[in-house]
């Protein structure tokens, strides 16, 4: 199956808010709300940040958010803080019945 | 605290089979109905499914490795296990274990462990 697409980097200043875009097709992310989204901090393991397209895990900052439109998906980061500075991979279910991820993106905090 | 860790050997040799261990503590691999998970990611690249087991289980494997992966789950020891035979270069990879509540997602994941496949 092929990866879902991903901008490779995105960046804001302290305070902005930026948004991460992950484009799959209608056999994945316009066919089903099962859009997840995970922060991968340099050799850490990734962390779920937002899963059924628009739900926070328990103990995720309400600073992350998740939308969907069509065949993509969204995650977008408000009041950008240096911490949030990481990799980003959206993942989607697929009518193959398999999960797919994008090829990731790296935020900066300028 | 659900936590997972990884073990395995750090490097196989091309065309043996690679097999790596996730043990599960702070609670029961066969307790809800959870899917476990393995996530590989080579050096500098990003993420891939590799595969799940039901708490049942039942196996779900990603197409492009079907042929080579197994996942299996050792209740007594409260275990799940990856092996994934015929490997190449191509198979290098830090590989993480993962709960899945539902299917869709992961929630807790190992630390990882680098798997180098070399002779």
């Amino acid at each position: 199956q092929s990866a879902l697409t991903q901008p490779a980097s995105v960046s804001g200043s302290p305070g902005q808010s930026i948004t991460i875009s992950c484009t799959g097709t209608s056999g994945d992310i316009g066919a089903y709300y099962y859009v997840s989204w995970y922060q991968q901090h340099p050799g850490k393991a990734p962390k779920l940040m937002i899963y059924d397209v628009t739900n926070r895990p328990s103990g995720v900052s309400n600073r992350f958010s998740g939308s969907k439109s069509g065949n993509t998906a969204s995650l977008t980061l408000s009041g950008l803080q240096a911490e949030d500075e990481a990799d980003y991979y959206c993942s989607s279910y697929t009518s193959s019945g398999t999960l797919v991820f994008g090829g990731g993106t790296k935020v900066t905090v300028l | 605290q659900l936590q997972l860790q990884e073990s395995g050997p750090g490097l196989v040799k091309p065309s043996e089979t690679l097999s790596l261990t996730c043990t599960v503590s702070g609670g029961s691999i066969s307790s809800n109905s959870y899917y476990w998970g393995w996530i590989r990611q080579p050096p500098g690249k990003g993420l891939e499914c590799i595969g799940s087991i039901y708490y049942s289980g039942s196996t779900y494997y990603n197409p492009s490795l079907t042929s080579r992966v197994t996942i299996s789950v050792d209740e007594s020891k409260n275990q799940f296990s990856l092996k994934l035979s015929s490997v190449t270069a191509a198979d290098t990879a830090v590989y993480y274990c993962s709960r899945q509540p539902t299917y869709y997602y992961m929630d807790v994941w190992g630390k990882g462990t680098t798997v180098t496949v070399s002779s």
